[in-house]
Order: C-alpha cells, then sequence, then structure tokens
C-alpha cells in the first residue's frame, strides 16, 4: 500500500525556517518524481514544487522561488521541503503527492499525504 | 502564468449529470486532471489524462477536454459526491503545475 506521511508543520514567526519531510513507503521511491502542493485555511489547491527521481531537477513556483528548497533522499525513502523567509502568506497545509509519470512536459498526482498544517505568525 | 478557470459553485439534485468546467487557453492541447477534495481530507485522483480513470474510481465518472474547455461529468450523482473538485495540468511554458480554483458540489 502506497503510504505518503508528512512532518515538520508548525508555528513559526515571520521570517523564520521550517522543514518538512514526507516519508514514503509501498512502493519505490527513487522511480518516481515528487511534488509539494499546499492549501491555505478555506482555499485552493496550489502546487508548490517538483523533484525529480534523482533529485537532480527541480522547479518552484514564482511564489516561493528563491525562499523554498525542495530534495530528497532516495536511501531514506524521504522528500524534503526547506522553507526559509517564512510569510503569513505561507500558513497553509502542506502535501506531498506522487507523481506516477517520469517525464518532465507533465504532471498528475496519484497518491497525497494527509497533510501538514505550517502557521506563519507572530 | 497558465490560468485555469472554475465555477466557484455547482448544485444537482442526486441521481442527475453535474458538469464542472474548467477553461484554459487551448486547454485541449494539455492533458487535464481532476481531483475530489472532502472536508479534512486529502484530494484524491477522480480523472487523469482528460478521461481515464484510476482503479477504484467508479464508471460514473468521466471527463472529457477540446478546445479551451475540459469538463468533470458525473454521471447519477450521490449525495457522496458532495465535495470540491479541481481541475490540474502542468504549464510546460513556465514548468510550474496549475490548479483551477476548485468548484464546490453541492448535492441537493
Amino acid at each position: 500500500e502506497v503510504q505518503l506521511v508528512e512532518s515538520g508543520g508548525g508555528l513559526v514567526q515571520p521570517g523564520g525556517s521550517l522543514r518538512l519531510s514526507c516519508a514514503a513507503s509501498g512502493f519505490t521511491f527513487s522511480s518516481y518524481w515528487m511534488h509539494w502542493v499546499r492549501q491555505a485555511p478555506g482555499k485552493g489547491l496550489v502546487w508548490v514544487s517538483r523533484i525529480n527521481s534523482d533529485g537532480s531537477s527541480t522547479s518552484y513556483a514564482d511564489s516561493v522561488k528563491g525562499r523554498f528548497t525542495i530534495s530528497r533522499d532516495n536511501a531514506k525513502n524521504t522528500l524534503y521541503l526547506q522553507m526559509n523567509s517564512l510569510r503569513a502568506e505561507d500558513t497553509a497545509v502542506y502535501y506531498c503527492a506522487r507523481d506516477p509519470e517520469d517525464y518532465g512536459d507533465y504532471a498528475q498526482f496519484d497518491y497525497w499525504g494527509q497533510g501538514t498544517l505550517v502557521t506563519v505568525s507572530s | 502564468s497558465y490560468v485555469l478557470t472554475q465555477p466557484p459553485s455547482v448544485s444537482v439534485a442526486p441521481g442527475q449529470t453535474a458538469r464542472i468546467t474548467c477553461g484554459g487557453n487551448n486547454i485541449g492541447s494539455k492533458s487535464v486532471h481532476w481531483y475530489q477534495q472532502k472536508p479534512g481530507q486529502a484530494p484524491v485522483l477522480v480523472v487523469y489524462d482528460d478521461s481515464d480513470r484510476p482503479s477504484g474510481i467508479p464508471e460514473r465518472f468521466s471527463g472529457s477536454n477540446s478546445g479551451n474547455t475540459a469538463t468533470l461529468t458525473i454521471s447519477r450523482v450521490e449525495a457522496g459526491d458532495e465535495a470540491d473538485y479541481y481541475c490540474q495540468v502542468w504549464d510546460s511554458s513556465s514548468a510550474q503545475g496549475v490548479f483551477g480554483g476548485g468548484t464546490k458540489l453541492t448535492v441537493l
């Protein structure tokens, strides 16, 4: 059974940093591209970032470019999102999601984690 | 950047057909995916690549995509279909994922 379990969320002050983790199991993690998607309270889904299967290629939404860094440790079956210079508008539930395809000009999310809440507030 | 436009809400009586649209410039040239999200839960993929269904998704869910509009169709709507629905594409020009704003389906 495919499982994605996020952790690392919490309350952080504006300008602070946080690292999210997503532990994957039930599939060959190193073969799949992975994404982060967020959802502000009461709002819609917003794509955040993507990383290819070996970690050599990444993409970011304009709103987080230069502040967030996606990475992965295939030996630990874990996806990460390092979030720096956090702003109030980054407050959201952050989901990790698996992409069943492995080419760049495409993205689809077939499995999602349960999400972890990040709150940026003083 | 690429924009996907969905109606904020759609209402339908049980047993009827719900159609949720997703508008975008020449969206017919892209692969469109649809997600269902119920309150307090993670999204679930219900249609991918315009019209394919993942295993476990009822045949009542179908999709189409042409021109500037993609459509998710839910036939014989049930109370359990009440949820938010999001369309999604990959914008190759910006190398970014894009979601529509979401549509709240209400079953009357």
